[in-house]
């Protein structure tokens, strides 16, 4: 299996632009979470899915923020309009249900200038 | 109140050197428990998981205390290659929430 992937591994972009981050998970896994992490804040979650439906987004920061799965081996975390402050790395993670543990994919590491 | 609490560090201990990090979590109606490591510049990677029992996988051991809500981990015999960030994790329902991380570097 090839694990958690994401694209693209990094992203340079300036303030006002739209940012689209994507994420394939572990095939057969039905969960889904997108996560940001920053030195200050560490790893926080933005919003989870579970078979495709968006379960819980109360971490998402603001409207700026939004995250789709249209279907069960991709899913989208889309910023616009970016700020510098959105500058992070943000991980996508996968989980089979019936599995406790999260595998995370190599994150995108994005910077906005 | 952030959910879990870790000592941020940084620890540096020499090859060889016995290590414990602490942790602690708000929620008494938390679930799993596990210990994550972070590479520099990589993802989160499950270390092991925590059982109420205390269990041991090598060099590791993992100890949780629900009625101090505490989570430990110790590491005998440190390598070097056991430099990373030590993440603490508590699970709630399908909520996963991470601690910030200990660091630690062994030196040789």
């Amino acid at each position: 299996d090839a694990g958690v992937i994401q694209s693209p591994r990094h992203e340079v972009t300036e303030m006002g632009q739209e940012v689209t981050l994507r994420c394939k998970p572990i095939s057969g896994h039905d969960y889904l979470f997108w996560y940001r992490q920053t030195m200050m804040r560490g790893l926080e979650l933005l919003i989870y899915f579970n078979n495709n439906v968006p379960i819980d987004d109360s971490g998402m920061p603001e409207d700026r923020f939004s995250a789709k799965m249209p279907n069960a081996s991709f899913s989208t975390l889309k910023i616009q309009p970016s700020e510098p402050r959105d500058s992070a790395v943000y991980f996508c993670a996968s989980r089979g249900q019936g599995h406790r543990e999260q595998y995370f994919g190599p994150g995108t590491r994005l910077t906005v200038t | 109140r952030k959910e879990v609490e870790q000592d941020p560090g940084p620890f540096n201990v020499p090859e060889g050197a016995t290590v414990a990090f602490n942790c602690t979590y708000s929620n008494s109606a938390s679930q799993s428990f596990f210990w994550y490591r972070q590479d520099c510049r990589k993802e989160p990677k499950l270390l092991m998981s925590v059982y109420s029992s205390g269990n041991e996988d090598g060099r590791f051991t993992a100890q949780l205390n629900r009625a101090s809500q505490y989570i430990s981990l110790l590491i005998r015999d440190s390598k070097l290659s056991d430099s990373a960030t030590y993440l603490c994790v508590v699970n709630l329902g399908n909520q996963f929430y991470f601690g910030t991380g200990t660091s630690l570097t062994v030196i040789p």
